[in-house]
């Protein structure tokens, strides 16, 4: 069992939007704006794709957004694209003793 | 820019003692970055290792501190893992992973992966 939680799946259509939760705890996602996110595309290493809560590498699109409400943090895909079907992970930072938890992965499927 | 390449054993036996090593290139270990290993068992998702500083400063996933080394060899640009007395749950894809923002806050750069197989 991860110490985040995710929906084992979502989907969306060419062009919509699709939001990828991540329920925590104080200690962790509520406790600290170092959430990030993470593409990996099957038999491929993972991708930073947000970090910092809400901030993108260069190179992400902009179609990437992330947010964070109490112990929930959001990943947003806008204008969804073939490519952008893969599996998604958060990551948050969680103290000086667990110091780093993923949460079990979303697979995201483009209908 | 940055790449890292897992290396080691594809198996191991029961028991014994599962050695990595990562090796950094096109930047210099010794920059203000701290260096992960990252794990991801087949069908599973990730979990994070441990991680090492330059300096030999390390810190480890709790549930797996008992059985987890990770080190340094600044002379040759890499970082290693070893990870004691596995069993079959220990069978896994193993990253290594360069972490951003000055301490275990994100992970920027990522090797590709190296598959172990734990078994007799």
């Amino acid at each position: 069992q991860s110490a985040l939680t995710q929906p084992r799946s979502v989907s969306g259509s060419p062009g919509q939007s699709v939001t990828i939760s991540c329920t925590g705890t104080s200690s962790d996602v509520g406790g600290y704006n170092y959430v990030s996110w993470y593409q990996q595309h099957p038999g491929k290493a993972p991708k930073l794709m947000i970090y910092d809560v809400s901030k993108r590498p260069s190179g992400v699109p902009d179609r990437f957004s992330g947010s964070k409400s109490g112990n929930t943090a959001s990943l947003t895909i806008s204008g969804l694209q073939a490519e952008d079907e893969a599996d998604y992970y958060c990551c948050s930072y969680a103290g000086s003793y667990t110091l780093v938890v993923f949460g079990g992965g979303t697979k995201l499927t483009v209908l | 820019q940055v790449q890292l390449q897992e290396s080691g054993p594809g198996l191991v036996k029961p028991s014994g003692t599962l050695s990595l090593t990562c090796a950094v290139s096109g930047g210099s270990i010794s920059s203000s970055n701290w260096w992960s290993w990252v794990r991801q068992p087949p069908g599973k998702g990730l979990e994070w290792i441990g991680e090492i500083y330059h300096s030999g400063s390390t810190n480890y996933n709790p549930s797996l501190k008992s059985r987890v080394t990770i080190s340094v060899d600044k002379s040759k640009n890499q970082f290693s893992l070893k990870l004691s007395s596995v069993t079959a749950a220990d069978t896994a894809v193993y990253y290594c992973a360069r972490e951003g923002g000055g301490g275990p806050y994100y992970m920027d750069v990522w090797g590709k992966g190296t598959t172990v197989t734990v078994s007799s």
